[in-house]
């Protein structure tokens, strides 16, 4: 069965803090996707993956960087945290080429005070 | 440009069929898909179809494809209780490269008694 790791399913993190989001999938996938969700916005891609060490900004990429030293971890880190961070993340996984079907962890709601 | 859109609220009587649209934008798209993310819960694929049918059934689920008009439904029949969920329609344009989707704001199913 495809599974998608998301180490933390609720973080509360000050304003200015260095956050680090983890994400480990067990299906050997190419691609490594980090997204965060907002009421009414739907999922905005922040940046993916698709090979080790290989990194892509999506669409909303400022106040994060990601890592991915590993082929089955890919981490998003918010550098300095703040309050406009506080949001859903979602991590997801997909394998190259094929029907595009990416699989979602479940999820790391993320406070910033 | 590329862009998902979908109504964010449906209400349904339970026993009644559901029915939630989207449009799409992109032509290119291979597959479109339909994802459903339940209340603290990361998103899980419901089905999906690639763009050369009009028309795809799974059980309760029934899915419809007007490529000439870029508009895809998802009817669910017999609406349970738990189908109370967020549903999220997706397309993978050929220009996302690495397999990207772009999702819709998702639309609130309330299945009400």
């Amino acid at each position: 069965d495809v599974k998608v790791t998301q180490s933390s399913r609720y973080l509360v993190k000050r304003t200015g803090e260095k956050v680090f989001l983890e994400c480990v999938q067990d299906m050997d996938h190419e691609n490594m996707f980090w997204y965060r969700q907002d009421p009414g916005l739907g999922l905005r891609l922040i940046y993916f993956s698709y090979d080790v060490k290989m990194k892509e900004k999506g669409d909303i990429p400022e106040g994060y960087s990601v890592s991915r030293e590993k082929k089955e971890r890919f981490s998003l880190i918010l550098e300095s945290a703040s309050t406009n961070q506080t949001s859903m993340y979602l991590c997801a996984s997909s394998r190259r080429g094929g029907s595009d079907i990416q699989y979602f962890g479940a999820g790391t709601r993320l406070s910033v005070l | 440009g590329e862009d998902v859109e979908q109504s964010l609220f449906l209400s349904v009587r339970e026993g009644d069929s559901s029915v939630i649209n989207c449009t799409y934008t992109d032509s290119s798209s291979t597959y479109l898909y339909w994802y459903k993310q339940e209340p603290g819960a990361g998103l899980q694929l419901l089905t999906y179809i690639f763009s050369n049918m009009d028309m795809k059934q799974d059980q309760r689920l029934t899915v419809l494809l007007n490529k000439k008009d870029k508009h895809l439904s998802l009817r669910i029949a017999d609406t349970q209780t738990g189908d109370s969920a967020i549903y999220f329609c997706a397309e993978s344009p050929l220009s996302g490269g690495y397999n990207k989707l772009i999702f819709g704001a998702g639309t609130r199913l309330a299945v009400h008694p």
